[in-house]
């Protein structure tokens, strides 16, 4: 079965780092577009990030623009979010999600998320 | 990339039926028929209910339907069940390869 699972949150000052994972099993990877979506406490969620399969083409929400950077490696069915310049506004729980198809815009499947808390 | 529109909340009786509606632009919710609906339950992943405005994937109760006028679209629970209690959220495709979701309705099954 599809599993997705997060992992790197945790507590970081501003202006720190800090790199989040998600190993990917029950599918192949290689074949689907992945993204990371964030929900912070209470609220909705927000779209982060996108990477095609092959990793070539690349998108991100204007409030992360610059400071995020999604990656993949698709021998190790792994995705990554690596978050610098952090600020409070990022503290979030972090789920990454398999969108159904090419071009398609929705999520099929979903992990269950890593908590970043930023604060000093 | 501003959040779409929903209510912060509904309510219904068991074995009734609540529509939640999703407000975008024409940016967004009206220029394509890319409209999803997730079902959240506290401290759970989303789960897919609805994608393409009106399609279920599989395994996915026909209790479940969606549409779409204009700028704006709906989610409709029929027959309503305690275990549909949760928060809802909709997305729409808004161009150059962004999507945008809801603020997000909580549901309460009196």
């Amino acid at each position: 079965q599809v599993q997705l699972v997060e992992s790197g949150g945790g507590l970081v000052k501003p202006g720190g780092s800090l790199r989040l994972s998600c190993a990917a099993s029950g599918f192949t990877f290689s074949d689907y577009y992945m993204s990371w979506i964030r929900q912070a406490p209470g609220k909705g969620l927000e779209w982060v990030s996108y990477i095609s399969s092959a990793g070539t083409t690349i998108f991100y929400a204007d409030p992360v623009k610059g400071r995020f950077t999604i990656s993949r490696d698709n021998a190790k069915n792994s995705l990554y979010l690596q978050m610098n310049s952090l600020r409070a506004e990022d503290t979030a729980v972090y789920y990454c999600a398999r969108e159904a198809g090419y071009n398609v815009y929705h999520f099929d499947y979903w992990g269950q998320g890593t908590q970043v808390t930023v604060s000093s | 990339q501003s959040a779409l529109t929903q209510p912060a909340s509904v309510s219904g009786s068991p074995g009734q039926s609540i529509t939640i509606s999703c407000a975008g632009t024409s940016s967004d919710v009206g220029s394509y028929n890319l409209v999803s609906w997730y079902q959240q339950h506290p401290g759970k992943a989303p789960k897919l209910l609805i994608y393409e405005v009106n399609k279920r994937p599989s395994g996915v109760s026909n209790r479940f339907s969606g549409s779409k006028s204009g700028n704006t679209a709906s989610l409709t629970i029929s027959g309503l069940q305690a275990e549909d209690e949760a928060d809802y959220y909709c997305s729409s495709y808004a161009g150059s390869r962004t999507v945008v979701f809801g603020g997000g309705t909580k549901l309460t099954v009196l």
